[in-house]
């Protein structure tokens, strides 16, 4: 139970264009799902707390119009890197947290299996 | 500021050879704290959830325990299986929800 299904796994693309990455949960509803970025041997680090039916909520330092997220139902969350740079380039996981134990906020994160971003 | 802090950063161990991995926290108050594996190119896989110093949570060759400062993972006679980047994340209470993690450690277990 519990499995998040993130897609593509890797992707490469055009400085320029833009890249929509989607995660899904399979077996659970989710009302909020987390987007880490993850670099190479460093810690995941929150992007954006993304809620079903409302806007996004970015940490500080995340620009909102480049990495855009919907949360259009309970099971899909998505991210678009707009006009992606060299720079953008790295590893993305979503994750989500079971609709039916959302009151306990310290029920466990469950995670996609990321997505590989390369801009050349 | 709350802060995670893994050590050590990587971990090299015969198979067999057992050892424990630390994780040091701050945080003005603690919901939960929270270990995960990572393989290579792949997103965390859940292993436990530790709320109170003291309490302690077993699966097959993993435990782990937590004090009011760190917690521990023990690796008790290891496989090459279970070579893998161990995560360690908190929970703040007002973080509504959100995870912060610490950098890893990196277990490799040779025949």
């Amino acid at each position: 139970g519990a499995v998040v299904s993130q897609h593509p796994s890797r992707v490469i693309c055009k400085s320029g264009t833009s890249v929509k990455i989607e995660c899904r949960s399979l077996d659970f509803q989710a009302t909020t799902m987390f987007w880490y970025r993850q670099f190479p041997k460093q810690s995941l680090m929150l992007m954006a707390t993304s809620n079903e039916g409302s806007k996004a909520t970015y940490e500080q330092g995340v620009e909102k119009d480049k990495f855009l997220i919907n949360h259009a139902s309970l099971t899909l969350s998505t991210l678009t890197v707009t006009s992606a740079h060299p720079e953008d380039s790295s590893f993305y996981i979503c994750s989500a947290r079971d609709k039916r134990r959302a009151s306990s906020y310290n029920s466990p994160l469950h995670f996609g299996n990321g997505t590989r971003l390369t801009v050349t | 500021e709350d802060q995670v802090t893994q050590s050590p950063e990587a971990l090299r161990l015969q198979e067999g050879e057992s050892s424990s991995l630390n994780c040091s926290y701050t945080v003005s108050g603690l919901r939960g704290l929270f270990w995960y594996r990572q393989d290579p190119g792949k997103g965390p896989e859940f292993l436990f959830t530790l709320y109170s110093a003291g309490e302690e949570k077993e699966k097959e060759r993993l435990k782990a325990t937590l004090t009011k400062k760190e917690s521990f993972l023990h690796i008790t006679a290891p496989k090459p299986e279970d070579s893998a980047t161990y995560l360690c994340a908190v929970q703040p209470i007002d973080s509504w929800g959100k995870l912060q993690f610490g950098a890893g450690t990196q277990v490799v277990v040779t025949p």
